[in-house]
């Protein structure tokens, strides 16, 4: 029940399209959607997240469009970049499982310029 | 800008040997926390400390695992008795306050190989 799973395991975009990235939990006590986006060599970095009390969070080329009754999350990248060429990963935690985030399996995201 | 800082980047050790995996967490955060991820799949949670002592650990952590922050800045894992399927990659993170809404930034993890 803790699970967060995230698909696809890999992803090709031509540059300027979009990305999309989804996530799908069990718990319903989870009340915190962050998505993590993590470079060779580097650790993962917060990339932008949202709780549950709204359905949608924009910043800049970066949405989560959340879904609380299908207990789905998804990351749209919009205009896509070589830059973002990146594995993704969502995660999610709950205020019952303290500061513990569960991770999704990630995704690797290849934009071809 | 801060960062979480982590040495080593790659550690070799033989099974059964002892391991001691060192972070430097970013200075005025007070909750710390080491992942791990094995190749090819999902960052997994070990545990959190706080205030010197653990908040929450995983199943994983198990008697062989023990954390510590020995001085005002360092945090460190140890591994008793290494296995192989220690083999991993292990993250250390900090926040200045509960996650959430305070983030988790995350070091560049050491490797781990155990032979």
């Amino acid at each position: 029940q803790q699970q967060v799973k995230q698909s696809p395991q890999s992803l090709i975009v031509q540059k300027g399209g979009i990305s999309i990235i989804n996530c799908a939990y069990e718990n319903t006590a989870f009340d915190y959607f962050p998505w993590y986006q993590q470079f060779p060599g580097k650790g993962p970095a917060l990339l932008i997240a949202i709780r549950p009390d709204v359905s949608e969070k924009k910043e800049g080329r970066f949405t989560i469009s959340f879904n609380k009754s299908a207990k789905q999350f998804s990351l749209h990248i919009m205009d896509s970049q070589p830059g973002d060429s990146a594995t993704y990963f969502c995660a999610a935690s709950s205020k019952t499982s303290g500061s513990r985030l569960t991770f999704g399996e990630g995704t690797q995201l290849t934009v071809n310029p | 800008e801060p960062e979480v800082t982590q040495t080593p980047s790659h550690q070799v050790t033989q099974m059964g040997q002892e391991v001691i995996l060192r972070c430097v967490p970013i200075s005025n955060h007070l909750y710390f926390y080491w992942y791990r991820q094995i190749l090819g799949q999902k960052v997994e949670f070990l545990v959190s400390f706080y205030n010197n002592e653990i908040s929450e650990k995983s199943e994983i952590f198990d008697d062989q695992f023990s954390v510590e922050r020995p001085d005002g800045s360092n945090f460190t894992l140890k591994i008793r008795s290494t296995k192989l399927e220690d083999s991993a990659m292990y993250f250390c993170a900090s926040s200045y306050g509960r996650t959430p809404p305070y983030e988790q930034y995350f070091g560049p993890g050491t490797r781990l190989t155990v032979t």
